[in-house]
C-alpha cells in the first residue's frame, strides 16, 4: 500500500486565491482527519471524518475553509479566500477504526501551504 | 487552550545514552495515550501508546510512561541513536477527542 497520499506537495499562493488541498486515504481505512501544524500551535485538528460523514469540524478555524469527503477514496480541504496566516503544513491522516481516540493514525507526507 | 503541552521545544543526547521527552495534560478524561514521531518533510509516524489503565508500555528501545496523577506521561529511549533524531509529538485522546503536543525536536549526537 502506498500510504497515505496527499496533494501537492507544495503550493504557493497570493493572498485572496482559493487553494484546495487533497488527500487519499489508505483503502479500506474508516476515517480520515486533516490537521494544520505551525511553530507557534504544533499540531491542530481540523476536521475528521467516519464513513465519509463528517463528525467534528469544531477545528476548522473560520468559515473560510471548508472540507468534502465524496467517497471513500478522496478528501478536499478548501481555503477561500486564502490569507498569509494560513501558511502552515497540512497534514491528511486515516485510521482503519471509527472515531478519533484509541486508534493509531497514518500520515500522508503533509502541503505544504504558503500564502504571499 | 492547550490540553497536551510539551514544554521543552528540543532535547540533545548523546549516542548510547537515555532520552527522556516529557508530556503534560490537563483534560483528565483522556485515557488513551500516543507516542509520534516525525522526520522531515514527512508525515508523523506512530510510535507507541498507553492506555490509562496501564502505568508503563515498553517496545524495544521505547517504553512509555504515565503518572496519572501527575497527568504527565514520558517517552523514555534507550539506548538513544543518530536515527532516533526527529521531533517528537505526544497525544491523548478521548472518547471524539484527540489533543496533540507542540512536539519536541530530538538530536541524538554520534
Amino acid at each position: 500500500d502506498a500510504g497515505v497520499i496527499q496533494s501537492p506537495r507544495h503550493e504557493v499562493t497570493e493572498m485572496g486565491q482559493e487553494v484546495t488541498l487533497r488527500c487519499k486515504p489508505i483503502s479500506g481505512h474508516n476515517s480520515l482527519f486533516w490537521y494544520r501544524q505551525t511553530m507557534m500551535r504544533g499540531l491542530e485538528l481540523l476536521i475528521y471524518f467516519n464513513n465519509n460523514v463528517p463528525i467534528d469540524d469544531s477545528g476548522m478555524p473560520e468559515d473560510r475553509f471548508s472540507a468534502k469527503m465524496p467517497n471513500a477514496s478522496f478528501s478536499t480541504l478548501k481555503i477561500q479566500p486564502s490569507e498569509p496566516r494560513d501558511s502552515a503544513v497540512y497534514f491528511c491522516a486515516s485510521s482503519p477504526l471509527g472515531g478519533i481516540g484509541y486508534n493509531e493514525q497514518f500520515f500522508g507526507p503533509g502541503t505544504r501551504l504558503t500564502v504571499l | 487552550d492547550q490540553q497536551v503541552k510539551q514544554n521543552s521545544p528540543s532535547l540533545s543526547v548523546q549516542e548510547g545514552r537515555i532520552s527522556i521527552l516529557n508530556c503534560d495534560y490537563t483534560n483528565s478524561m483522556f485515557d488513551y495515550f500516543l507516542w509520534y514521531k516525525k522526520y522531515p518533510a514527512e508525515g508523523p509516524t506512530f510510535l507507541i501508546s498507553i492506555s490509562s489503565i496501564k502505568d508503563k508500555n515498553e517496545d524495544g528501545r521505547f517504553t512509555v510512561f504515565l503518572n496519572k496523577s501527575a497527568k504527565h506521561l514520558s517517552l523514555h529511549i534507550v539506548p538513544s541513536q543518530p536515527g532516533d533524531s526527529a521531533v517528537y509529538f505526544c497525544a491523548a485522546s478521548a472518547n471524539n477527542d484527540m489533543r496533540f503536543g507542540a512536539g519536541t525536536r530530538l538530536t541524538v549526537k554520534p
